[in-house]
């Protein structure tokens, strides 16, 4: 079985544009969680999709969006990016009560 | 909200010794399953090991096994004939049997002395 696939594996932005990040969770699985990852704040929660429905929202700004589609893949949106923006952003998908991750998602904001 | 904590920002251990790592963590739930995730060099997250809350039996994966002791809210991962593949940041996760929020340790970073 294939596992959880995102795409692009690497960004450039500058300040002020914005971008959308890719995720297809493994099959059959219908829960999608998006992370942030930076070496100074660690594994940081964004949100949670659910048969196209967000059932968990972290503590981020609005610039920070996301949508689930009807085959469970999940796009994020950062609108109007800003420096700090720059981290390594995860998708996991879960069936049940397990998440797989995917390889990530390197974003840099110059 | 939930916690999970990691005392240990780094250990190091000589290959083919054995290493544990501690995570506590904090939840008036008595219903919760319990991860350990590793994250090597390349960044790709793998699930190492799962724990059922209500099992008492310590889960096991080939050289990595588990002490859970739900009193005292624990749950160390114990790496034995540690190789040099095991060198990476390693996760300790929590989510409620009732919940859908995964909640995340700030990691333990392991190096493996050859």
């Amino acid at each position: 079985k294939a596992g959880v696939t995102q795409t692009p594996r690497y960004l450039i932005k500058t300040r002020g544009q914005q971008v959308t990040l890719s995720c297809s969770p493994i099959s059959g699985h219908r829960s999608v969680s998006w992370y942030q990852q930076t070496p100074g704040q660690g594994l940081q929660f964004l949100f949670e999709y659910f048969s196209e429905t967000q059932r968990n929202k972290g503590n981020f700004p609005g610039r920070f969006s996301g949508r689930q589609f009807s085959n469970s893949r999940s796009e994020m949106n950062v609108s109007t990016l800003e420096l700090g923006d720059s981290a390594l952003y995860l998708c996991a998908s879960s069936k049940v009560d397990t998440q797989y991750f995917g390889p990530g998602t390197r974003l840099t904001v110059l | 909200a939930q916690t999970v904590t990691q005392s240990q920002p780094e250990m190091s251990v000589q290959e083919a010794e054995t290493v544990t790592l501690s995570c506590t963590y904090d939840t008036s739930e008595s219903d919760y399953y319990l991860f350990w995730y590793k994250q090597p060099p390349s960044r790709q997250m793998i699930l190492v090991i799962r724990q059922e809350a209500y099992k008492q039996q310590n889960a096991t994966e080939n050289r990595f096994s588990v002490n859970f002791q739900k009193a005292a809210k624990s749950f160390s991962l114990k790496i034995s004939d540690s190789q040099l593949g095991d060198a990476a940041m390693y996760f300790c996760a929590y989510r409620s049997a009732s919940g859908n929020q995964f909640y995340f340790g700030t990691g333990t970073s392991l190096t493996v002395i050859p």
